[in-house]
């Protein structure tokens, strides 16, 4: 198995640019994540997916980021226009979501990130 | 809601010494435990788990055993080596019922350095 696959792996570009991460994740996993980490702010929840469909969008920090899952094997974040303090390095991830009493304990398997610099 | 609190790092050791990462949650119902590990320049993966209480997770000399009682689940390796130099995540995944889609609530994360 290829693991979660992330494009690019950097990216650097200027304040007012638009931006696009994206995430393959791992086949029959049926829960995405996007994560963005900064060493001021730590690891940070944005958005998570569940069968294709948003599900918490509340950790994302504003209108100028923006997040799809078109199909079970790919999904895009977009920052427009992109600012400075954007600049993190942005994780994804996927698990299989199980249901039931005991469903708890899925383990998510992480991309190996995309590092963001925006001059 | 739920929550995780790891210990202030970073923490910084000699070679073989003894590593304790202590980790503390707060969570309704019955939540599994994990430890993630984040090596420099990559993505997390998991280190070990723990499904229910008193359960020990293992993995690489690592351990930590889910204490309900005192809502813990402390990390612990008897003799660390230069390649555990890493970022270390506390995450517990909500228990009980309804599903939580997978979500994991992670704790700030401690940075581990270790001396030759």
């Amino acid at each position: 198995d290829a693991g979660v696959i992330q494009s690019p792996r950097h990216e650097v570009t200027e304040m007012g640019q638009e931006v696009t991460l994206r995430c393959k994740p791992i086949s029959g996993h049926n829960s995405l994540f996007w994560y963005r980490q900064t060493m001021m702010r730590g690891l940070e929840l944005l958005i998570y997916f569940n069968n294709n469909v948003p599900i918490d969008d509340s950790g994302m920090p504003e209108d100028r980021f923006s997040a799809k899952m078109p199909n079970a094997s790919f999904s895009t974040l977009k920052i427009q226009p992109s600012e400075p303090r954007d600049s993190a390095v942005y994780f994804c991830a996927s698990s299989f979501a199980r249901e039931g009493p005991r469903s708890d304990y899925n383990e998510q398997f992480f991309g190996p990130g995309t590092r963001l610099t925006v001059l | 809601g739920n929550s995780v609190t790891q210990m202030e790092g970073p923490v910084t050791l000699s070679e073989e010494a003894f590593l304790t990462i202590n980790c503390t949650y707060t969570a309704t119902g019955y939540p599994s435990l994990f430890w993630y590990v984040q090596y420099p320049g990559e993505g997390l993966q998991l280190l070990l788990k723990a499904t229910k209480a008193d359960d020990k997770g293992s993995n690489k000399g690592f351990e930590a055993t889910y204490r309900k009682e005192t809502t813990s689940f402390h990390l612990e390796k008897g003799s660390v080596q230069v390649s555990d130099s890493a970022v270390y995540f506390c995450a517990l995944a909500k228990g009980g019922g309804g599903t939580s889609y997978g979500k994991l609530t992670f704790g700030q994360g401690t940075i581990l350095t270790v001396h030759p």
